[in-house]
């Protein structure tokens, strides 16, 4: 069955920088774009990022552009997001999530999530 | 950016009852809308796609119509299972966006 474990996650403090990781399995992951989005405590979801099934075409939100990198391994099935200059805002629970195709925005499974907590 | 709205923001209801969402984009959108579902510390499921189609594994009581800029997200006889967050999200453009969601409680 897919299924989609990140990891991370932790308490960072404002400026500094952290590495998610999401790894995937039962699928194929080589053929499908894959997604961050976050959710901060007691709030609603906002996309994050978005990667093509090659790597080739990345997509930001405009509130982390410049500061966060989306990137994926094909043969570790593996997908990553590189976070600087984290502020306090950033604080949310990171869940990856498949496309159902390239990078249609369409998205069919999510990982559990990991915490990420930007705090002095 | 297209902004997605929701109403109502919250709902109580009781199991058996009919239960109707509204997702409304600031621009047409087609059917490039889906539905999900969140339970608390949960993550998101995927319950409808392209507006109306049912994900895999969805029970038939939940049910999605719509096209443009006006959606409906429709759960027949309501379960207990089902008192949980509702967002609506697009996928007509990037950036893609969520609905603030409806929370169906009790």
């Amino acid at each position: 069955q897919v299924q989609m474990v990140e990891s991370g996650g932790g308490v960072v403090q404002p400026g500094r920088s952290l590495r998610l990781s999401c790894e995937a399995s039962g699928f194929t992951f080589s053929r499908y774009g894959m997604h961050w989005v976050r959710q901060a405590p007691g709030k609603g979801l906002e996309w994050v990022a978005v990667i093509s099934y090659d790597g080739s075409d990345k997509f930001y939100a405009d509130s982390v552009k410049g500061r966060i990198t989306i990137s994926r391994d094909n043969s570790k099935n593996t997908l990553s997001l590189q976070m600087s200059g984290l502020r306090p805002e950033d604080t949310a629970v990171y869940y990856c999530a498949k496309d159902t195709n390239l990078w249609s925005g369409s998205l069919d499974y999510w990982g559990q999530g990991t915490l990420v907590t930007v705090s002095s | 950016d297209i902004q997605m709205t929701q109403s109502p923001s919250s709902l109580s209801a009781s199991v058996g009852d009919r239960v109707t969402i509204t997702c409304r984009a600031s621009q047409g959108i087609s059917n490039t809308l889906a539905w999900f579902q969140q339970k608390p510390g949960k993550a998101p499921k995927s319950l409808i796609y392209a507006a109306s189609t049912l994900q895999s594994g969805v029970p038939s009581r939940f049910s999605g119509s719509g096209s443009g800029t006006d959606f409906t997200l429709t759960i027949t006889s309501l379960q207990p299972e089902d008192f949980a967050t509702y967002f609506c999200q697009q996928y007509n453009s990037y950036p893609l966006t969520f609905g603030p969601g409806t929370k169906v409680d009790i």
